[in-house]
């Protein structure tokens, strides 16, 4: 069964950092283009970054450009979002998900809650 | 850059047929899409790519009444027999080299 359990949100102050983390299981991770979506309070989804499945490819949506980093670790079966410089608007929550050869996102985690407040 | 269109909401009775619709933009009447069904507080869950030519193909587990079609640059999700649990968000997605994008997603309110 294919899993994807994110980490790592939470409370941080406008110009701070936080980095998450997504933990993925029951599937081949190393051969799989992954991704982050958000999803602010009340407001539909956003695609955020991706990487292949080597980290050859990555890219990011022009919100958060410059300021978030996506990264993989094949060897833990990992996925991370190093966020720096956070704003209120980035406030949500945050879903990794699994990108099937064909360009759709066929699984999703339930995602972590970041908040942007002083 | 490609461009997806859903109506905020709609709405249907309990036991009845439902055609929720997302569009592509200008000159993305080719891009396949897929569609996604999120209930409140949950993750989302993939329920189907569909291609331009109306085929599609279904997640894991997702019911006979849901089905998919195409029109030019119209892309459909069908639900039908409706039932409560059908209640949700639906999002319409696609992809181009370097970007995902999502539609802004169709309430769906079972009457």
């Amino acid at each position: 069964e294919v899993q994807l359990v994110e980490s790592g949100g939470g409370l941080v102050k406008p110009g701070g950092s936080l980095r998450l983390s997504c933990a993925a299981s029951g599937f081949t991770f190393s051969s799989y283009i992954m991704n982050w979506v958000r999803q602010a309070p009340g407001k539909g989804l956003e695609w955020v970054s991706s990487i292949s499945s080597s980290s050859t490819y990555i890219y990011y949506a022009d919100s958060v450009k410059g300021r978030f980093t996506i990264s993989r670790d094949n060897a833990k079966n990992s996925l991370y979002l190093q966020m720096n410089s956070l704003r209120a608007e980035d406030t949500a929550i945050y879903y990794c998900a699994r990108e099937a050869p064909d360009g759709r996102l066929d699984y999703w985690g339930q995602g972590t809650l970041v908040t942007v407040s002083s | 850059q490609v461009v997806l269109t859903q109506s905020p909401s709609a709405s249907a009775s309990l036991g009845a047929s439902v055609k929720l619709t997302c569009t592509l933009s200008s000159g993305h009447s080719t891009y396949d899409i897929a569609w996604h069904q999120q209930h409140p507080e949950k993750g989302p869950r993939y329920l189907m790519k569909l291609n331009t030519d109306g085929s599609h193909s279904k997640g894991d587990g997702i019911p006979d009444r849901f089905s998919g079609s195409s029109s030019g640059a119209e892309r459909y999700l069908t639900i039908s027999s409706l039932q409560s649990e059908d209640e949700a968000d639906y999002y319409c997605q696609t992809w181009d080299t370097g970007i995902r994008v999502f539609g802004g997603g169709t309430k769906l309110t079972v009457l």
